[in-house]
């Protein structure tokens, strides 16, 4: 059984903080990674994907990715009120479908 | 361009009926994924159909069955509905059929089983 997994949460921090997302997987042989934001009662929307080890940046949005680790990583800059969500981490193991890890609930406090 | 269009938004079914839902992928995307998200959790896998064909299910009963339409529109139908049926109900497509192409998700329907 493919496993992604990451804290439920809720993680609350200040506007303006950075907010650290974390996600662990369990097949060494997955190659691509996302994140997605579902805001409450709506549908996951792609914010980040990454390929590689390293750090890919986007705007306030940073993902890490550590393959020997088995860890991917999204950081938020400048948190915002509207970035309050659930972060969803998606997984493919190699060659089959999405797995999701079960989210984790993020709140910016004004 | 339009994105992943689902339908109907809302639907309400009582205990063994049956449901048929359907999604329409973003223009040149040939693959469909069926997801169900009960709250608190993540999506869910339940069918995938690329060029047609179906490239992998989900830990789910019989109950469940998709196809995918020669425009690659698809289906996903639920028979015999019980109460722990109600969910979320996504449908995502994709450009290829692996795992490097990002799913692009439709707005959803929400089932109701009562």
């Amino acid at each position: 059984q493919k496993e992604v997994e990451q804290n439920s949460g809720p993680l609350s921090v200040p506007e303006g903080a950075i907010a650290s997302l974390n996600c662990t997987y369990s097949d060494r042989g997955s190659q691509s990674f996302f994140w997605y934001r579902q805001y409450s009662g709506k549908s996951p929307e792609l914010i980040m994907s990454i390929y590689s080890n390293g750090d890919k940046e986007d705007g306030r949005f940073t993902a890490q990715l550590n393959k020997a680790s088995q860890y991917v990583s999204l950081l938020i800059r400048d948190s915002q009120p509207s970035d309050s969500a659930t972060y969803l981490c998606a997984v493919p193991p190699f060659g089959q479908n999405f797995v999701f890890g079960p989210g984790t609930r993020l709140s910016v406090l004004p | 361009d339009a994105g992943v269009t689902q339908s109907p938004t809302h639907l309400i079914k009582t205990r063994g009926q049956h449901v048929t839902l359907r999604c329409s992928p973003i223009s040149g995307h040939k693959s469909v994924s069926w997801y169900q998200q009960v709250l608190g959790q993540g999506p869910q896998f339940i069918f995938q159909y690329y060029e047609k064909e179906e490239r992998g299910r989900g830990n789910f009963p019989d109950r469940f069955s998709a196809r995918q339409f020669p425009n690659y529109s698809s289906e996903l139908n639920v028979n015999a509905l019980l109460l722990g049926d109600s969910a979320l109900y996504l449908c995502a497509s994709s450009l290829g059929g692996g795992g490097n192409s990002p799913l692009h998700f439709g707005n959803g329907t929400r089932l109701t089983v009562t």
